[in-house]
């Protein structure tokens, strides 16, 4: 099992590109997330799934959009990137199941840098 | 609302006990506690449920005392391999649908 991956590794984009960060899962798992973390900060929740074909905003959504057409992968989008979007962004994934916690799967991460 | 770590951050010499603290303002269902090192990605430690017992792993172990809505984490006996970043997140609800993590407490272990 590859786990949680995420594409690509690195991008250094020029303010008002746009791009797409893609986040697949090998593990059935329902929820998804997006995080991005700032140098020394923690990490904030920008949207989330709990399903195919289902999405919702998280702490810090304004500037992103994301998709999941597919159970296994979610998409983040930059449509217009500013120098506020410079940062870290990781994916994260989780079962689910009753009443019970389950813990977060994250991807590697994505460091993207807007000039 | 994000939980508040304390201490920011702590050193310590190999073999040293440490605790982090993470309270809440609200009323929490579980708490998580991922641990992060350098240029990589959060790696889970452990959940501690709302009526649950403390958790242990090796020599790292956790409690949550429902009243306070705080959790510890206690690291026993540090090693070199316990630095890092340590982060708590929050639910609050049964319905898993998001953590609110804090904002990290950077641990360092000299030799």
């Amino acid at each position: 099992n590859a786990g949680v991956t995420q594409t690509p590794k690195f991008r250094v984009l020029k303010t008002g590109q746009s791009m797409t960060l893609l986040c697949a899962q090998d593990m059935n798992h329902e929820y998804m997330y997006w995080y991005r973390q700032d140098p020394g900060m923690g990490l904030r929740l920008i949207h989330y799934s709990v399903g195919e074909g289902t999405t919702a905003k998280g702490e810090v959504p304004d500037g992103y959009n994301v998709s999941r057409l597919k159970k296994q992968n979610f998409l983040l989008g930059l449509e217009s990137a500013a120098p506020s979007q410079t940062s870290v962004y990781f994916c994260a994934s989780r079962y689910t199941s009753g009443k019970v916690s389950y813990e977060q799967y994250f991807g590697p991460g994505t460091r993207l840098t807007v000039t | 609302q994000q939980p508040v770590q304390s201490p920011q951050a702590v050193i310590l010499r190999e073999g040293e006990d440490a605790v982090i603290n993470c309270s809440s303002s609200k009323a929490l269902y579980s708490v998580h506690w991922y641990r992060q090192k350098h240029g990589e990605a959060p790696v889970f430690l452990m959940i501690l449920l709302k009526g649950g017992e403390q958790k242990g792993h090796d020599k790292i172990s956790a409690s949550f005392n429902e009243k306070k809505q705080q959790s510890s984490l206690y690291l026993t006996a540090s090693q070199l391999s316990y630095s890092g970043t340590y982060f708590c997140g929050t639910e609050m609800s049964n319905a898993g649908n998001m953590l609110t993590f804090g904002g990290g407490t950077r641990l360092m272990v000299k030799p």
